[in-house]
């Protein structure tokens, strides 16, 4: 069936570094891939999403990028602070009104950014 | 302020017995979700409402339960039948269907006793 493989699942990276997280989709009608950011205790909230018409989206220290031709899209943060620390999902959606509904999550990357 | 209302924070069910989950929300979206997060895996589909009075399973809907009869409510029940429901519960919404941001609410942690 359809699933979204994401890597790595724990992520550890000093204050200031890049930190890249990758995922890969099964389903080529996919055309919505947003990004969550779960912190301890808290539902996840929306950080930074891309379609399928588009190759890369930036947003300050976040960046996303897609390649629909290998399925695979990555998160990118930058300079990294301690309140980056956090559980990130990736997803990836069909859209449209007249299609199903379909939105699946990756197993999600723990990330922890050392001071 | 707008968003979605999950409570209680923390659910203690006893063998046998049923509870709900309730999950409110005040931004007029058409669509509402239920999912189960388990420790190390991500988030796992137990029903969606498209619209009122409608309603599909998920990927994990044995031993659950759910209603849309009002918009913005969509009150989940996880049943005797549901062996292991230890698990944090996260309800969302959305515009619509399929290719639309999802607002999570902050959880209900549901242990047994």
């Amino acid at each position: 069936g359809e699933n979204v493989e994401q890597h790595p699942s724990t992520l550890s990276v000093q204050e200031g570094d890049s930190a890249v997280i990758k995922c890969t989709y099964s389903d080529s009608a996919s055309n919505y891939f947003p990004w969550y950011k779960q912190e301890l205790g808290k539902g996840p909230q929306l950080i930074i999403d891309i379609r399928s018409n588009v190759g890369e989206k930036k947003d300050q220290r976040i960046a996303v990028t897609l390649n629909k031709t290998a399925k695979h899209f990555s998160l990118h943060i930058t300079e990294t602070q301690p309140e980056d620390s956090a559980v990130y999902f990736c997803a990836a959606s069909i859209g449209g009104d007249t299609g199903g509904f379909k939105t699946i999550f990756g197993a999600g990357t723990r990330l922890f950014v050392k001071a | 302020d707008g968003g979605i209302t999950q409570s209680p924070k923390y659910l203690f069910r006893k063998e046998g017995q049923n509870v709900t989950l309730s999950c409110e929300q005040n931004l007029n979206h058409d669509a509402m979700y239920w999912y189960r997060q388990d420790p190390g895996q991500g988030l796992r589909l137990i029903y969606y409402s498209q619209i009122v009075n409608d309603f599909q399973k998920g990927d994990i809907a044995e031993g659950y339960s759910v209603s849309r009869e009002k918009k913005e409510s969509f009150p989940l029940t996880v049943t005797s039948a549901q062996k292991n429901p230890t698990a944090f519960y996260l309800c969302a919404s959305s515009r619509r269907r399929g290719g639309d941001i999802q607002y999570f609410g902050a959880g209900t942690r549901l242990s047994v006793l």
